[in-house]
């Protein structure tokens, strides 16, 4: 069965900053879909951004930016230039088949 | 807004109570779901709708049902729910291919969040 893995629960970073949310994966799939969902305190499920195992080029949206590593079956994502918007749950998902699996998510606290 | 709606937001009912969520999509999608998620747990996936066919129960308790008359709409009938199973119902909704379930992204409701008295 495929698990999805997050190691930090809470996270905390400065306006402006760099932070980086941890994400593993437990798969023996070799075609499968990861995602970075983001839960604000609207309860509203929003897609982050997205990465086919397929693609070796890292997904990026704006300040979103992923580093996949297939072989390590990690899916860490950047935020650059945090803004107090992007405080929220953040929830890495693994989809293979009709099955999208959550991790246990990671709270992201912006401090001014 | 995703193009998801869910009602109500809110529910409390007792124990005795027969009570249905509903979901709602307005994006053209085929296929559509059912989620829980608790305090401190991984949202946990409960049904899967493609073409108006369910296509996985998650060992879904029978006191949990639900419906999907056609490909916009999916209902979650409940019937003589228990405290733990209090928690937000979130519906999910997106874009198979065929009759396989083969989805990129699913697109989600604000959920309606459940308590059980």
């Amino acid at each position: 069965a495929q698990t999805v893995t997050q190691s930090q629960p809470e996270m905390s970073v400065q306006e402006a900053e760099t932070v980086t949310l941890s994400c593993t994966y437990d798969t023996s799939e070799s075609d499968y879909y990861l995602f970075w969902y983001k839960q604000p305190p609207s309860r509203q499920m929003i897609l982050v951004i997205r990465q086919e195992a397929y693609k070796q080029q890292n997904a990026t949206e704006n300040r979103f930016s992923v580093n996949f590593q297939k072989a390590a079956k990690s899916f860490s994502l950047k935020i650059s230039d945090s803004q107090l918007g992007d405080a929220a749950m953040y929830f890495c998902a693994y989809r293979s088949g009709s099955r999208l699996t959550f991790g246990e998510g990671t709270q992201l606290t912006v401090n001014p | 807004e995703t193009g998801v709606t869910q009602t109500p937001r809110h529910l409390v009912m007792g124990m005795t109570n027969k009570k249905s969520l509903k979901c709602e999509q307005h994006l053209g999608h085929n296929a559509m779901y059912w989620y829980k998620q608790s305090a401190k747990k991984p949202l946990e996936l409960m049904f899967v709708y493609n073409f108006k066919e369910q296509t996985e129960n998650n060992s879904v308790p029978s006191r949990f049902s639900p419906e999907c008359p056609n490909s916009s709409h999916l209902f979650l009938h409940l019937h003589t729910l228990q405290p733990e199973d209090s928690a937000l119902y979130l519906c999910a909704s997106s874009l198979a291919r065929g009759r396989i379930v083969s989805f990129t992204e699913a697109f989600f409701g604000q959920g309606t969040r459940l308590t059980v008295v």
